[in-house]
């Protein structure tokens, strides 16, 4: 069963705007992440935050954590037409014993 | 050479027959998922491996095995490939206490 839920399912952008994604989930968790897909290829990841922490930055990408609803939205600033991807948030929920519980990710499209 | 090699890229094959997709890594870490991608469903873990000697199933293992031939290659079977079978498949690794995954580019299979 999926953990993480992200929201939109899709989102479309013109180049240059913000683009917010959230994820919400279910039970504790250690640690939750976002990674990146191109079409058809492997994830990458983007970013970890600790359920201590309530906000991390790395580049134009920001993500916060709120455990008391649990949810965690990530911010891409200042978008570009390669950002065009799907992302995924993950959690590493706690007992999960360093298994990661993938939501069904989000299509970003960023208009050129 | 990938971090994460998954061979092979692509594969068709027909219902009944034996599959195995190989997953060898260059990261030296310990721990090796199997996942399934699938259309609007995300990933979904199959097994999981934390050594040579500790194999685990995921969420979805019915109709799968693995073996851990060493602590670089983590390979997963099908013994008798069914069309619901059909998926995009990935092989990831942990390092330990790292938390993060590292994903290889991915085994697209077809059950006709």
């Amino acid at each position: 069963s999926q953990q993480g839920e992200e929201d939109p399912q899709a989102l479309s952008i013109q180049e240059g705007e913000n683009a917010t994604m959230n994820c919400s989930y279910k039970t504790s968790i250690n640690n939750l992440q976002w990674y990146r897909q191109n079409s058809g290829r492997g994830l990458v990841h983007l970013i970890l935050i600790r359920s201590n922490e309530r906000e991390k930055h790395s580049g134009r990408l920001r993500v916060t954590l709120d455990t008391s609803k649990k949810s965690s939205s990530l911010l891409i600033t200042a978008s570009r037409a390669a950002d065009t991807a799907s992302y995924f948030c993950a959690t590493d929920g706690a007992g999960a014993n360093s298994k990661l519980t993938f939501g069904k990710g989000i299509t970003l499209s960023v208009r050129p | 050479d990938a971090d994460v090699t998954q061979t092979p890229r692509n594969r068709i094959t027909k219902t009944g027959k034996r599959i195995m997709l190989e997953c060898s890594q260059t990261k030296g870490h310990d721990r090796m998922y199997w996942y399934r991608q699938d259309p609007g469903l995300g990933l979904r873990l199959i097994y999981y491996s934390f050594d040579v000697k500790d194999i685990n199933k995921g969420e979805i293992s019915d109709g799968y095995s693995v073996s851990r031939q060493a602590q670089a290659k983590f390979s997963l079977s099908l013994e008798s490939a069914i069309p619901n079978q059909t998926a995009l498949y990935f092989c990831a690794t942990m390092g330990t206490g790292a938390n993060v995954l590292t994903f290889g580019a991915g085994s697209r299979l077809t059950v006709l």
